[in-house]
């Protein structure tokens, strides 16, 4: 059972590059989630998207784009790579249950990427 | 602006001690707050979690206190292991669907 899966597990770019970061889950999940991680601030919520087609911003959306695909799939997109993007991106996703808003996120492995 | 505030940053404990995390919130909409566990390059992963109804959940070692009046969390690890050795987030979950983490406890337990 893979669980969350993301793709590069580890990227250089230099300052000005785009590049995509893909995450798939293979839990049927609705919702789906990038954070990034920097040492010392734990998680920061990039973006979100609570279902299929619907996507919102978190804390630090600014530099980054995402596309829900499918049920499956939400990618993370960076337009133009600054060094202040350098970071560990983990995905996650997560099935709301019930009405008691409860329900586990889970979470990938982590791209880590390196803006220069 | 840090919506959960985690103390402390670092915590050293002797094996078979008590680690004890702590949290803290000012946002009334969070309704689940969760703890997670990090081991260096993977993934936070769940590891307890507890709604403002209940004051304290027991998971085998692991215990969070719930004070909903005082906005405060807790994690308290009994009888503490070397394998225990990790990052430590607690996190509070909106309405909205969002969860805010706090900053993160590295946790190191000496044999």
């Amino acid at each position: 059972n893979a669980g969350v899966t993301q793709t590069p597990k580890f990227q250089v770019l230099k300052t000005g590059q785009s590049m995509t970061l893909q995450c798939a889950q293979d839990m049927n999940h609705n919702s789906m989630y990038w954070y990034r991680q920097d040492p010392g601030m734990g998680l920061r919520l990039i973006y979100y998207s609570a279902s299929e087609g619907t996507t919102d911003k978190g804390e630090v959306p600014n530099g980054y784009n995402v596309s829900r695909l499918n049920k499956r799939e939400f990618s993370l997109r960076l337009e133009s790579a600054a060094p202040s993007q350098t970071s560990v991106y983990f995905c996650a996703s997560r099935e709301r249950q019930g009405r008691a808003n409860t329900g586990e996120l889970f979470f990938g492995e982590g791209s880590r990427l390196t803006v220069l | 602006q840090q919506q959960v505030k985690q103390s402390p940053q670092s915590l050293i404990v002797q094996k078979g001690g008590i680690s004890i995390i702590n949290c803290a919130y000012e946002n009334t909409a969070f309704d689940y707050f969760p703890w997670y566990q990090q081991f260096p390059g993977k993934g936070p992963a769940l590891l307890i979690a507890i709604r403002p109804d209940v004051s304290e959940k027991k998971e085998g070692r692991f215990t969070i206190s719930f004070n909903k009046s005082a906005k405060q969390f807790s994690l308290h690890i009994m009888d503490s292991q070397p394998g225990d050795s990790a990052t430590y987030f607690c996190a509070a979950l909106n309405t909205g669907n969002q969860f805010y983490f706090g900053t993160g406890t590295s946790l190191t337990v000496i044999p």
